[in-house]
């Protein structure tokens, strides 16, 4: 079956600094790749999102790339913000299996 | 409304009560989906449904959890009763289209169930 790691938070981090948050799967197929945000009191939403090998989803300054090889979908962004502070969660989608597999969540936490 | 509306947002129920979560996804999107997600973890994939047509519901945890969408639209998701590793936080999803995955889900802010 499907599984998904992701880097154990919370990670704290300045205002600027550069975040990765690392994720790793396995996959029966050939997967779809997530990211998720959830910041306080608000419901889960997409950040991105990478479909293929060597896709790399981008959006509000962060960035994943899909690599196949390593089976990996490492969640970057250069400067972080405190708007930034939240719980980043991985996933993944197979074929067209109609659910995500997702990962445990880190906690951002950016201070100035 | 604008987002998927879930409610109540809280709910605490004594060990042994049913429970009926509702679920208003976003107008016209076909896809369905209820998660549940424990303290500290990602959300798990409990069912799915296409329209009315419950196509998925290999994650549902035993029988006393059951969900339906009868026409369509508003889901409810039940649980007989009650016991206290129930508790968490429960998601529903909706996406415009079948299939879900090639297009984007949006998730409601989730319906918090404490067994107590």
């Amino acid at each position: 079956g499907n599984s998904v790691t992701q880097m154990e938070g919370p990670v704290t981090l300045s205002e600027e600094a550069f975040l990765t948050i690392n994720c790793t799967y396995t996959a029966t197929g050939y997967p779809s790749l997530f990211w998720y945000v959830q910041y306080p009191g608000e419901g889960l939403q997409l950040l991105l999102k990478a479909t293929k090998a060597d896709d790399k989803g981008s959006n509000k300054g962060f960035e994943a790339t899909y690599r196949k090889e390593t089976t990996s979908f490492h969640l970057e962004k250069g400067s972080v913000q405190v708007s930034d502070s939240a719980v980043y969660f991985c996933a993944i989608a197979t074929g067209t299996a109609s659910k995500l597999t997702f990962g445990t969540g880190t906690r951002l936490q950016v201070t100035l | 409304g604008a987002g998927v509306s879930q409610s109540p947002r809280y709910k605490v129920a004594k060990r042994g009560q049913d429970v009926a979560l509702r679920c208003d996804p976003i107008s016209g999107h076909v896809s369905l989906f209820w998660y549940q997600q424990a303290l500290g973890q990602g959300p798990e994939f409990l069912t799915y449904f296409q329209n009315e047509a419950q196509l998925d519901k290999s994650g549902l945890p035993s029988d006393r959890f059951f969900a339906e969408r009868p026409e369509g639209s508003v889901s409810t998701l039940k649980i007989q009763r009650t016991q206290q590793e129930d508790s968490a936080v429960y998601l529903c999803a909706s996406s415009l289209i079948a299939g879900g995955w090639n297009t984007e889900a949006f998730f409601g802010q989730g319906t918090r169930l404490t067994v107590v």
